[in-house]
């Protein structure tokens, strides 16, 4: 299993572009990388998932680099409501083997 | 995205009695589920995989008759922590995998958790 190295924690302000980037030096060919929100006494929610390069969706963009070996999930405008735990989570098939979750990062959003 | 409804949220039991949480995929089969537990401001840790009509795969250091696991249908999975003690005392996450373990087209969806406590 690829083991995940995230910053333990980020702070940023509102309307800011926060990228927070997570670091694979294992990742495996058959890997993807998802990217998991989780507020306090919830469960994690899906954000997006990524194999190379960029992917993008409504809420976020990730970033991938050639070798694969981190990636960079990017919130554009962040608020006051991000302020969550992000996890990167790397593993065969859409990311779900083995489901191993590093410490995450915690964002903190201020006014 | 998929919905994954957990059941209860919150369930408050004496010492000795049995909990049992509920896991379903509302809007898909699910072959396999995962279940995790997590303490306060700390990561989540993966305690068992559920297939459906087999048995359950659980983590080193988990104990299997304590935490039993049943996943009888594509829709539904249940843990159930016997004999429960404070220290069991912890926030429950289950998941459901869409799509075919091994597809580049599966993702992971969560449920909303169960917090127990145990007095």
């Amino acid at each position: 299993l690829a083991k995940t190295t995230q910053p333990i924690s980020m702070d940023s302000y509102e309307g800011q572009e926060v990228n927070i980037t997570c670091s694979h030096n294992n990742i495996a060919t058959n890997d993807y990388i998802t990217w998991y929100q989780q507020f306090p006494s919830q469960g994690p929610r899906f954000i997006i998932q990524g194999y190379k390069t960029k992917v993008t969706n409504e809420v976020a963009s990730l970033f991938i680099p050639a070798d694969r070996k981190s990636s960079t999930l990017s919130l554009p405008r962040v608020s006051l409501s991000d302020t969550a735990v992000y996890y990167c989570l790397v593993g065969a098939g859409g990311g779900a083997d083995g489901l191993t979750f590093g410490k995450g990062t915690h964002l903190i959003i201020q006014p | 995205g998929a919905v994954v409804s957990q059941h209860p949220s919150r369930v408050i039991c004496k010492s000795g009695t049995s909990v049992k949480i509920e896991c379903r995929s509302l809007d898909f089969q699910a072959t396999t589920m995962f279940w995790y537990r997590q303490f306060p401001k700390q990561s989540l840790m993966l305690m068992a995989t559920s297939n459906e009509g087999s048995k359950a795969t659980y983590e080193q250091g988990v104990e299997k008759d304590k935490f039993l696991i049943n996943h009888a249908s594509l829709t539904l999975s249940t843990l159930t922590v016997t004999s429960a003690h404070p220290e069991d005392s912890s926030f429950y996450i289950c998941s459901a995998l869409t799509g075919d373990r091994g597809r580049k087209d599966e993702k992971l969806f969560f449920g909303s958790g169960t917090q127990l406590s145990v007095l």
